[in-house]
Formats: structure tokens, sequence, C-alpha cells
């Protein structure tokens, strides 16, 4: 089945930082998405991003289907932010509804 | 208020005993699916459903079944849990069938199983 890896596994950033995420996965997919998981416990989704660039607010992704990965920028990072960042990807080809995700990215942004 | 329902939110149980963890969405998304949480190993996903009456296999389906009689339930059942079934479950839905589109989640259901 598909791999997804993301890096790193664990993030501290002081308040107003930047951060990058990365989301690697070892097979074509039909989509992407991103996801944050608060402190407790609530799945919130980021962007649905099978390819491209989107952008909401200070978080932006970009999805490079062909090399086969995805990015999670945050800028002027918040408290508010911390909590575990998870990519999920669908499987390719006729593999729809199924979906494998990454182990997550925990981020702790200090005041 | 558009949401993913799931009941109950926290349960103990024993090994053995029959359970059935409910989920139910109000927005009349096609996509169905749960998911275990598990510490160190993300979301895995158990079953999912395209649309009513038809489900199929996630990557860990073993020791659950599921079924989808109607379009807006997707309850996941135990039929004789063990103790490596004590996780954080979630339920999710999606609007689109084909290319599943943005996830909704429900806040999830604590099982501990003794």
């Amino acid at each position: 089945g598909i791999q997804v890896e993301q890096s790193p596994p664990d993030l501290i950033l002081q308040e107003g930082a930047n951060s990058t995420l990365r989301c690697n996965f070892s097979d074509s997919v039909n989509n992407l998405q991103w996801f944050h998981q608060n402190p407790w416990g609530q799945l919130i989704n980021l962007f649905y991003i099978p390819s491209g660039t989107k952008q909401n607010g200070r978080l932006s992704a970009t999805t490079v289907a062909t090399e086969r990965y995805s990015l999670l920028y945050i800028s002027s990072s918040q408290t508010t932010d911390s909590g575990v960042y998870f990519c999920a990807v669908e499987h390719g080809g006729t593999s729809y509804g199924k979906l494998t995700f990454g182990q997550g990215t925990i981020l702790t942004v200090h005041p | 208020e558009a949401q993913v329902t799931q009941n109950p939110r926290y349960l103990i149980t024993v090994t053995g005993k029959k359970l059935t963890v409910t989920c139910s969405q109000n927005m009349n998304h096609e996509y169905m699916s749960w998911y275990r949480q598990d510490p160190g190993l993300g979301l895995r996903q158990i079953y999912y459903s395209m649309n009513v009456e038809v489900t199929d296999k996630g990557d860990v389906p073993e020791g659950y079944k599921v079924s989808r009689k109607e379009k807006r339930n997707f309850p996941l059942i135990l039929e004789s849990p063990s103790p490596n079934q004590t996780s954080l479950y979630f339920c999710a839905s999606s609007l689109t069938s084909y290319l599943t589109g943005e996830l909704f989640f429900g806040e999830g259901s604590r099982l501990t199983v003794l």
C-alpha cells in the first residue's frame, strides 16, 4: 500500500515564527488533504489539495503530485496553531475512498 | 448546524461484550468512513462507504463490522471487543463519492476494553 511520511515529527516554535511541514507519499494519489487536530482532539480540515497551491489566511499549502510531496506553510504562528498536523492521501487509480494518513507533526507554539 | 455526531463519546467495556458506536451526519454526504487513532500510529482507516449499501475495508478492518442501510448513518460494530481495540475512534463524511471531497470529522469516541 501507499506509504505516507511526514516531517518533522515534532516542531517547537516561538510565537510569530514561520514553519514548513512536509508530507511525502510513495505512489500516485487521487487527492491529498491536510488536517489540524487541536489539543482537545478535534480534527479540522485545512486544505483539500490534490495539486497546486492554496492559501487560507496565514496558512498555505502546495502539492506537487508528480514529485509525490505536499508542503504546509504556517506563517506568523500563534499559540492556537499548536496541535498535530496530519496529511492524508486518497489512494490512486480505482481505489477511490481508501485513505492513508501520515503519522503527524506535533507543533508546539510558545508565547 | 452541519455536523457528524458520534455516540457514545466515552465507553468502558469488557472483553467480549458486543458494542456499537453510532455515527450520523446531517449534510446528505455520500461518503462515510471510520478511523482509529493510536499513539505513534496516527489515524488508520477501518472501513469506508462510498454510498448506501456499499462498504469496503480500510487498512485495519479486523474485528470490526459496519453497515450502511441509510445515507446518514454508518455504525461501527465490535462483535467481540478485545483490549487491543482500546483506542480513539473517529467517524468522518464527505459530500462526494467520486474522489473523496473535504472530510468532516465527528468529535471522537474513546473506547476502553478491559
